[in-house]
């Protein structure tokens, strides 16, 4: 089963900010926190990933807790093509373990 | 980056037949491929994983021998829907990772099974 909880959908503006929530509250201190995306109809896109520090690089920005239970993805100006649906997954960093994906955010960015 | 090509991106078939999807890792060495499944407004449900040169290992519930996966080389695995039904058609994407990689994943395959 999936180690992660996202809320099944959300809204956003086009021109303003995502923030899409994650909790992992069984999260290993070893194992670390992806994002992936799925548009309609693709293969997932790899998004970010960070184990207990904030990430951020040209896509979006990763913030986790300090009690690393939870994190939030944020997208700071969500355009329409940012519609997708949202997975968090957590993983050990490095080797070949599976990915298993839960049910994922439907962000749906309107104009 | 590393890019992964899957193929057929769409095919039809008829109940009975068996077809084929290749993945391929364009760029880099997939020691470990993977095998998803993904039904209309479901989630990606793991079917198997694959490294090269050894069986592949199927998750609880999936058949073994309707689903043949080949993992010959470190840039290809197959994916083989045998005797395919109806309730065959979904949409399988594959995903490769190799050492210093991350995971990439096809274009997915939308399969219909008439």
């Amino acid at each position: 089963d999936a180690k992660t909880t996202q809320p099944p959908s959300m809204d956003c503006a086009e021109g303003r900010a995502a923030n899409l929530p994650c909790n992992h509250s069984t999260i290993s201190g070893n194992e670390y926190v992806y994002w992936y995306r799925q548009i309609h109809s693709q293969g997932p896109q790899y998004i970010i990933h960070g184990l207990k520090n904030n990430e951020t690089n040209e896509m979006a920005s990763l913030i986790i807790t300090e009690d690393r239970k939870s994190s939030t993805l944020i997208l700071p100006h969500a355009t329409l093509r940012d519609t997708a649906v949202y997975y968090c997954i957590v993983r050990v960093a490095g080797g070949t373990d599976k990915l298993i994906f839960g049910t994922g955010t439907r962000l749906q960015v309107f104009p | 980056g590393a890019v992964v090509s899957q193929h057929p991106s769409r095919v039809i078939c008829k109940s009975g037949t068996s077809v084929k999807i290749e993945c391929r890792s364009l760029d880099f060495q997939a020691t470990t491929m993977f095998w998803y499944r993904q039904f209309p407004k479901q989630s990606l449900m793991l079917m198997a994983t694959s490294n090269e040169g050894s069986k592949a290992t199927y998750e609880q519930g999936v058949e073994k021998d309707k689903f043949l996966i080949n993992h010959a080389s470190l840039t290809l695995s197959t994916l083989t829907v045998t005797s395919a039904h109806p309730e065959d058609s979904s949409f399988y994407i594959c995903s490769a990772t190799g050492s210093n990689y991350g995971y990439t994943f096809g274009s997915g395959t939308r399969l219909t099974v008439v």
